[in-house]
């Protein structure tokens, strides 16, 4: 089916781990993000990406890193996995238009639990 | 500085009434404002988008109007129902090539 996909659903990892959350989208959409939601902070983002090879810091990146070697995939890699890292984790892509600030689309979530 | 900020986190009413969610902004100018629903466990879904020209905008049972010298977003459901029970969130687009910025949301309940 067309849309975006992201996997797993839920994770649960050690501290210290590296974790790598996916995201694929089947719209061509060129703007790709991830987002982190917490009770009281909603969501926050964490990176987002203009197109391949491209990608920019958002609020909160530090101990996330991402790539984007194909347009339609997205992955965030956490590399050393922390307890506060223990969130729900959307991916987002934009479209139609080319905007930054278009309408977002996101996925289902990652439920993400750091032991 | 710069905030965004949805009325409540939690609004309760009763099935058949008129649901008013509010989002407020200071030292933003945005282009537009986008609202979208979230339920329990699943992502935001997108549902309107009102440009900063535009006062009103309908959609169903759905309508948003936009002050920007209030600098303010109302969203209302109108003859709501136990199925609109969700979160709500706003956000803007606050120009300069930059991400949209979310609002934390308001988790409407509708009472039967």
């Amino acid at each position: 089916d067309a849309g975006i996909t992201q996997s797993p659903r839920y994770k649960i990892t050690e501290t210290g781990r590296q974790v790598t959350l996916m995201c694929h989208q089947t719209w061509s959409h060129s703007y790709m993000f991830w987002y982190r939601q917490d009770l009281g902070h909603g969501l926050r983002l964490i990176y987002y990406s203009a197109a391949a090879d491209i990608t920019d810091k958002g609020e909160v990146p530090d101990g996330y890193v991402v790539s984007r070697s194909k347009t339609e995939n997205f992955p965030l890699t956490l590399e050393s996995a922390t307890r506060s890292q223990t969130s729900v984790y959307f991916c987002a892509s934009s479209g139609p238009g080319t905007s930054v600030a278009d309408t977002q689309y996101f996925g289902p979530g990652t439920r993400l639990t750091v032991l | 500085s710069q905030k965004i900020e949805q009325n409540s986190e939690a609004l309760n009413i009763q099935e058949g009434k008129t649901a008013t969610l509010t989002c407020n902004y200071t030292n933003y100018s945005p282009a537009y404002l986008q609202w979208y629903r979230q339920d329990p466990g699943r992502g935001p879904v997108f549902l309107l988008l009102i440009r900063e020209n535009e006062k009103e905008k309908r959609k169903e049972r759905l309508k948003v109007t936009f002050d920007t010298t209030l600098k303010q977003s109302l969203f209302h459901i109108t003859a709501s129902q136990p199925a609109d029970s969700a979160t709500y969130l706003c956000a803007l687009d606050i120009k300069g090539n930059t991400p949209l910025v979310f609002g934390k949301g308001t988790r409407l309940s509708v009472i039967a």
